[in-house]
């Protein structure tokens, strides 16, 4: 059934080293996107893509990069320039103008 | 610049009775809006939406009340339930054209149903 997949689901790191989180969807939605959930702060846009080889920054884009080569799939790298990289990230992706975002059930980041 | 808030960090309801989660805007462009609820290490999973056009929404036990000109959404849960019990987010984005690509959210209310 068509939904979204974020590997891993835990993923742990050493300060420095840069790391790429997996995002997959099999729903054919043009506009994938990743948020980052921190306690207190809600959830905050990094970057988003309305189309293939084309993205854009979020609220707080500094220290990630991403990809989008195929409609299916974005993913995230947070590097070694983002100082606060622990944190529970989402992936989500949207279809029609009004339509809402579906999520993925995100991948937990914890950086030491 | 916080445009979408939420000012109750938490809330206890006792099951069966009304849960009222409220959330405020800023943003007068903002012309769709979206109820998500969100259990521990999962997605957020969405509940209902509203357009500006309408000041009500109803989808089974979830209410969405939209007050423009007070720039501020209610969320009303009748019953509320145990499973209920979860984190609400607000979330809301202006019209195509203006960044409709990008929804703004709030920071969430801990909804915890007693039984």
């Amino acid at each position: 059934d068509g939904g979204i997949t974020q590997s891993p689901k835990y993923l742990f790191r050493k300060e420095g080293q840069n790391v790429t989180l997996s995002c997959e969807q099999n729903l054919n939605h043009d506009a994938m996107y990743w948020y980052r959930q921190d306690p207190g702060q809600g959830l905050r846009l990094i970057y988003y893509s309305q189309i293939v080889n084309d993205f854009q920054k979020g609220d707080i884009a500094e220290g990630y990069s991403v990809s989008r080569e195929k409609k299916e799939s974005f993913p995230l790298t947070v590097t070694s320039a983002q100082k606060n990289p622990t944190a529970f990230y989402l992936c989500a992706s949207k279809g029609q103008h009004n339509s809402p975002l579906h999520f993925g059930n995100g991948t937990r980041l914890t950086v030491t | 610049d916080q445009q979408v808030k939420q000012n109750s960090p938490s809330l206890s309801v006792q099951e069966g009775r009304i849960s009222i989660l409220n959330c405020d805007y800023t943003n007068s462009m903002f012309d769709y809006f979206l109820w998500y609820k969100k259990y521990p290490a999962e997605g957020p999973t969405f509940l209902i939406s509203i357009s500006s056009i309408k000041d009500k929404n109803e989808d089974g036990r979830f209410t969405v009340f939209l007050n423009k000109s007070a720039k501020h959404l209610s969320l009303h849960i009748v019953p509320s339930q145990p499973g209920d019990s979860a984190v609400y987010f607000c979330a809301a984005s202006p019209p195509r054209g203006f960044g409709n690509e990008k929804l703004t959210f709030g920071t969430g209310t801990r909804l915890t149903i007693i039984p």
